[in-house]
């Protein structure tokens, strides 16, 4: 089993639909979790941390369940500009101290006019 | 300005060739990582390092190699055993030490084989 899975999509939503993406973790002692955005031919880059008790960025609510071993993103209102792919990023603390970084592989959004 | 850069953005080999991506950062971060993306596809971990002169294999390190001599540089070289080299490389960098940091990515190399 991956450490960090997600599913692959394209998930493929009209304009103004509400759109919502999971990402399962392996590691029951993961720390730390953040979606990240990235555009086609491009670098990801972080768009959001993810909370304990969820957080809200505009249209973009992220909530963490640590029982179930899952972080989800969820977009409202979706955008044409929101055609990305969106990756899960979690940390774990490693025995030596230092925090270890995991990447999802992406979940692909297309949002049509 | 801190960052992380890698570098050239487009390389072109012939097959048989081994060819070196470059990786810089600024940011004093311990742990770099190497990934590989393929047309409409997720990241694959290639390789990371948590600390100089240490690294470990990712999901598909097979035809790859790293060297970590210094803090902050972490080049990646795509050797002649690797049958399939053509694809997008990023290089990411975070601060292991601590907790709710995030992570910064290159801007990538694109690979082609010709």
């Amino acid at each position: 089993r991956k450490e960090v899975e997600q599913d692959p999509g394209p998930f493929n939503v009209p304009e103004g639909a509400t759109v919502a993406f999971n990402c399962t973790y392996s590691n029951s002692a993961s720390q730390s979790f953040f979606w990240y955005r990235q555009d086609c031919r491009k670098e990801p880059k972080l768009l959001m941390s993810v909370y304990s008790s969820g957080n809200e960025d505009g249209r973009f609510t992220a909530q963490l369940n640590r029982a179930s071993q899952y972080i989800s993103l969820l977009i409202r209102d979706s955008k044409l500009s929101d055609s990305a792919t969106y990756l899960c990023v979690v940390s774990a603390r490693e025995g030596s101290g230092t925090y270890k970084y995991i990447f999802g592989t992406g979940t692909r959004l297309k949002v049509l006019a | 300005d801190g960052g992380i850069t890698q570098s050239p953005k487009y390389l072109f080999r012939k097959e048989g060739q081994n060819v070196t991506l470059s990786c810089e950062q600024n940011l004093n971060h311990d742990a770099m990582y190497w990934y590989r993306q393929d047309p409409g596809q997720g990241l694959r971990l290639i390789y990371y390092s948590q600390i100089v002169n240490d690294f470990q294999k990712g999901d598909i390190a097979e035809g790859y190699s790293v060297s970590r001599e210094k803090k902050e540089s972490f080049p990646l070289t795509v050797t002649s055993a690797q049958k399939n080299p053509t694809a997008f490389y990023l290089c990411a960098s975070t601060n292991s030490g601590l907790r709710n940091t995030e992570a910064f990515f290159g801007q990538g190399t694109r690979l082609t084989v010709v």
